[in-house]
């Protein structure tokens, strides 16, 4: 089974400033696939970012990048040059890229709200 | 127009009642999703669907039915709706074909947020 844990329920940033929001994850799959979305006010799911479990380099979506360390199991959100409208609930997912039981399932952490600062 | 759709957008409904929640893509995809959205829960996957012959329980399908009417379409029921059952209803898909898997993102519908009182 997977677990994607989010240690913060909320977090605070200066406009114009970057951010970093915190996923670890569980699972026992050797092949899996991290996702991070982005839900607003309005409360539909904005996907992010995608990063593969055998991907080499970090990955990176404009503003965004996803700082992996697959030994500590941790798929970290930074957010550069913090904007108002980025003020939102972000979860952090997993799935299992691999055949089984479980695979093409999303397994959600509880989600970290953001609020930026003028 | 919207991708993924979803209806109704809000519903209240009273225990005991059944109810249906309609979801339509036109984005082709052959893999739908239904989760549901309670606070500090995050989203929790009731049923998914690979394609209109494969339907699968997710975690918490208790309560819960689905239908599968074409490849656009993926609905979800409550056979006889309970207080607890009140949440946010998230509609997805994906692509990827049969149960081959893929790094494939999900793409949402707006919700349905439904009230059982």
């Amino acid at each position: 089974a997977q677990k994607i844990t989010q240690t913060q329920p909320g977090m605070f940033v200066q406009e114009k400033e970057a951010v970093t929001l915190d996923c670890t994850y569980d699972t026992s799959d050797p092949s899996y696939g991290l996702f991070w979305y982005k839900q607003p006010s309005s409360g539909e799911m904005i996907f992010l970012i995608y990063q593969g479990s055998y991907d080499q380099q970090n990955a990176t979506e404009g503003r965004y990048s996803l700082n992996f360390q697959k030994a500590r199991k941790s798929a970290n959100l930074v957010i550069s040059a913090s904007q108002l409208g980025d003020s939102a609930m972000y979860f952090c997912a997993m799935r299992p890229n691999a055949g089984g039981t479980s695979y093409g399932k999303l397994t959600f952490g509880q989600g970290t709200i953001l609020t930026v600062h003028p | 127009d919207a991708d993924v759709t979803q209806t109704p957008r809000n519903r209240i409904t009273k225990t005991g009642k059944r109810i249906m929640l309609e979801c339509s893509q036109t984005k082709g995809h052959d893999r739908m999703y239904w989760y549901r959205q309670d606070p500090g829960l995050g989203l929790r996957l009731i049923y998914y669907s690979f394609d209109v012959k494969d339907i699968n329980k997710g975690e918490i399908s208790d309560g819960y039915s689905v239908s599968r009417q074409a490849q656009a379409k993926f609905s979800l029921s409550l056979e006889s709706a309970i207080p607890n059952q009140t949440a946010l209803y998230f509609c997805a898909t994906s692509e990827g074909s049969g149960r081959l898997a893929g790094v494939y993102e999900q793409y949402f519908g707006p919700g349905t947020r439904l009230t059982v009182t």
